[in-house]
C-alpha cells in the first residue's frame, strides 16, 4: 500500500536558521509529490510540488525540495527561517491520474526568536 | 476569484443527526474532493466528484456521502453522526482530472459532534 511518512512531528528552530522537514513515501509505481502549508485555523496552501524533470523543485515562500527516488523521500528545506514560517506542514503524493492526495501526518514547524 | 469557498465554517451537531455540508470550487475548477482532518492528523481523502459522479472513494463507511451539482458546487452529507466524526473537512478543487494536477483548498468546516 502506498503510505507518506513525515518523520519529525515537532520541529523546533531559531529565527533565520535552516531547517529541513523530511518526508518519506513509499509506492511500487511513479508519483507526484507535494509540500502543503496550513497556518492555524485556516486551509492547505501549497508551497511546490514535482511532477518530473529537475529533481530540485523551488517553491513559494523561499522553499525547496529534492526529489530522491533511490532514497523515496522528498525533503523541504529552506534556507534562513521567519517567525511567520511557524505553521503545520503536510508532505503529500499522489499516484494516478484524478489527484487523490495521500497526506503524511504533519510536521510542526516553530519559529522562535 | 474567491478561491474555494466553505459552509458553514464551524458547526456543532448531535451523536446521530445528520449534516451536510458545502463547497463552491474555484472558478473554472470542475472537480471536488473532500477530506476529513482529524486534530493532529493529516487530511484523509473521503471521495472526489467530476461531471456530477464519485470518481474516487476513500475509505470511508457509507454514512459519507455526497453530491456535485451542475455547477461543480459539492455537498458532502454524513448521516448518524458519531463522535468520532468531529474533525476540520476540508474541501479542494482542480482543474481537471489530470495527473500532478494542483489542488486548491477552502479553509473548512470544523464539525464537533457531541
Amino acid at each position: 500500500a502506498q503510505s507518506v511518512t513525515q518523520l519529525d512531528s515537532q520541529v523546533p528552530v531559531f529565527e533565520e536558521a535552516p531547517v529541513e522537514l523530511r518526508c518519506n513515501y513509499s509506492s511500487s509505481v511513479s508519483v507526484y509529490l507535494f509540500w502543503y502549508v496550513q497556518y492555524p485555523n485556516q486551509g492547505l496552501q501549497l508551497l511546490l510540488k514535482y511532477l518530473s524533470g529537475s529533481t530540485l523543485v523551488k517553491g513559494i515562500n523561499g522553499f525547496e525540495a529534492e526529489f530522491n527516488k533511490s532514497q523515496t523521500s522528498f525533503h523541504l528545506r529552506k534556507p534562513s527561517v521567519h517567525i511567520s514560517d511557524t505553521a503545520e506542514y503536510f508532505c503529500a503524493v499522489t499516484f494516478n491520474q484524478g489527484g487523490k492526495l495521500i497526506f503524511g501526518q504533519g510536521t510542526e514547524l516553530s519559529v522562535k526568536p | 476569484d474567491a478561491g474555494v469557498t466553505q459552509s458553514p465554517t464551524h458547526l456543532i451537531k448531535t451523536r446521530g443527526q445528520q449534516v451536510t455540508l458545502r463547497c463552491s470550487p474555484k472558478s473554472g475548477h470542475d472537480t471536488v474532493s473532500w477530506y476529513q482532518q482529524a486534530l493532529g492528523q493529516g487530511p484523509q481523502f473521503i471521495f472526489q466528484y467530476y461531471e456530477e459522479e464519485e470518481r474516487q472513494r476513500g475509505n470511508f463507511p457509507d454514512r459519507f456521502s455526497g453530491h456535485q451539482f451542475p455547477n461543480y458546487s459539492s455537498e458532502l452529507n454524513v448521516n448518524a453522526l458519531l463522535l468520532g466524526d468531529s474533525a476540520l473537512y476540508l474541501c479542494a478543487s482542480s482543474p481537471g482530472q489530470g495527473a500532478g494536477t494542483e489542488a486548491f483548498f477552502g479553509q473548512g468546516t470544523r464539525l464537533t459532534v457531541v
